[in-house]
């Protein structure tokens, strides 16, 4: 089955640091650009982040921007997020998911969505 | 950035209803408008893109319109599996944007 799955959510304190993995299955991330996306608890979806097939194209959104870094290792079938300088208004299930088309702008629906993993930032 | 605006936020709606839910952009996205359906504690799954094309899978019942900055979401005979939230996304451009969700519930 194809098939995103997030780790490495959890509780961190205010200013702490924390790394999201992404790793597919039955398919190959080498083809896709990749995405973050996350929901506040009770709230709509905010997209974060997004990163081309090779990496050349990266886009974060001014909430995160210069806090967040996002690469991916095709080796590996995975994507991570990079998280530092958390705030408490980062709380949230973070998603990662697969840009349909060749990138996420002007062809890439988001097709394929993992579970989610909850981070809490919370003294 | 383009903001997307969806209408209503909330639905009430009884099993065998049409039910339309609408989306607006700021400024024209094209065609480049994906609906996805939210049940609770699960992620998203995406129903319609391209403004109009059905995703695999998805029953017929759902189908996407429009094109610019207006977009609609008919679902023409509503099922019990279908109350949950929708949202639109465009992904003309990057920031990449969602609507606010409608929730659709049980009238």
């Amino acid at each position: 089955e194809v098939q995103l799955v997030e780790s490495g959510g959890g509780l961190v304190k205010p200013g702490g640091s924390l790394r999201l993995s992404c790793a597919a299955s039955e398919f190959t991330i080498s083809s896709y650009s990749m995405t973050w996306v996350r929901q506040a608890p009770g709230k709509g979806l905010e997209w974060v982040s997004s990163i081309s097939s090779s990496s050349a194209y990266i886009h974060y959104a001014d909430s995160v921007k210069g806090r967040f870094t996002i690469s991916r290792d095709n080796a590996k079938n995975s994507v991570y997020l990079q998280m530092n300088s958390l705030r408490a208004e980062d709380t949230a299930v973070y998603y990662c998911a697969r840009c349909s088309g060749g990138t996420c702008s002007s062809s890439g629906a988001l097709d394929i969505w993992g579970q989610g993993t909850m981070v809490t930032v919370s003294s | 950035d383009i903001q997307m605006t969806q209408s209503p936020s909330t639905l009430s709606a009884s099993v065998g209803d049409r039910v339309t839910i609408t989306c607006r952009a700021s400024q024209s996205v094209n065609s480049w408008l994906a609906w996805y359906q939210q049940k609770p504690g699960k992620a998203p799954n995406l129903l319609i893109h391209k403004a109009s094309g059905l995703e695999s899978g998805v029953p017929s019942r759902f189908s996407g319109s429009g094109s610019g900055t207006e977009f609609t979401l008919t679902i023409s005979s509503l099922q019990p599996d279908d109350f949950a939230t929708y949202y639109c996304q465009q992904y003309n451009s990057h920031p990449l944007t969602f609507g606010g969700g409608t929730k659709v519930e049980i009238k």
